[in-house]
């Protein structure tokens, strides 16, 4: 099974400042890896397959990058709604296709 | 539109049998998986297993495999999770969720189902 590492576990950072969150995988994934937000009470969304291609209708301050073994998450400048927990999956090897245990961005 | 709609809050008691349910619309039920995520109160996501209603293939986590059972009913368009007996450790939000035609990862997700199990 593929282990996903996400660091940090939780991020504080000021509405309009940049926030990097970092995946990890226990080995290659190659590009498959998907971002989620999750805010809370609510089902989680997709933001980003294939490592860095924005799902439908998610704005362009979040962008994804890496491959293989490191991913990063790029939110540019963060909005009010964008205070959430972020998740991120491999979708490489199965079953079962992983989730890292997520991300808290909070208000700092 | 794509909806998955997830039946109600279950409350249950320990040994009890439970069956969710997560009925798509606005899509080919038959041709896309369908899987189901775990989330424990506080904590992340686990990814349960996952069925092809158009055959019934189905796939299990390992941690999940034996202790639940994943189902569909194309007639209806509708997928399942079943517990022959619950535990207190099954308390938890459970999502269903429907994987992108060609690649896995969760285009579109239910509202959850919130199940509580308590003597």
């Amino acid at each position: 099974e593929i282990v996903m590492t996400q660091s940090p576990a939780t991020l504080s950072v000021s509405p309009g400042e940049r926030a990097t969150l970092s995946c990890r995988a226990s080995q290659s994934i190659s590009s498959n890896l998907a971002w989620y937000q999750q805010k809370f009470g609510q089902a989680p969304r997709l933001l980003i397959y294939g490592a860095s291609t924005r799902a439908t209708g998610i704005p362009v301050r979040f962008s994804g990058s890496g491959s293989g073994t490191e991913f990063t998450l790029t939110i540019s400048s963060l909005q009010s709604e964008d205070f959430a927990v972020y998740y991120c999956q491999q979708y490489s090897s199965w079953p079962p296709y992983t989730f890292g245990q997520g991300t808290k961005v909070e208000i700092k | 539109d794509v909806q998955l709609v997830q039946s109600g809050t279950e409350v249950k008691k320990p040994g009890e049998s439970l069956t969710i349910s997560c009925k798509g619309s606005g899509y080919s039920f038959t041709n896309y998986w369908i899987g189901w995520v775990r989330q424990m109160p506080g904590k992340g996501l686990e990814w349960m297993g996952i069925i092809y209603p158009g055959d019934s293939d189905t796939r299990y986590s390992p941690s999940f495999q034996g202790q639940v059972t994943i189902s569909a009913d194309k007639s209806i368009s509708t997928a399942y999770v079943q517990w022959s007996s619950l535990k207190a450790s099954d308390t938890a939000m459970y999502y269903c969720a429907r994987r992108a035609i060609s690649t896995p990862y969760f285009e579109y997700w239910g509202q959850g189902t919130l199940v509580t199990v308590s003597s």
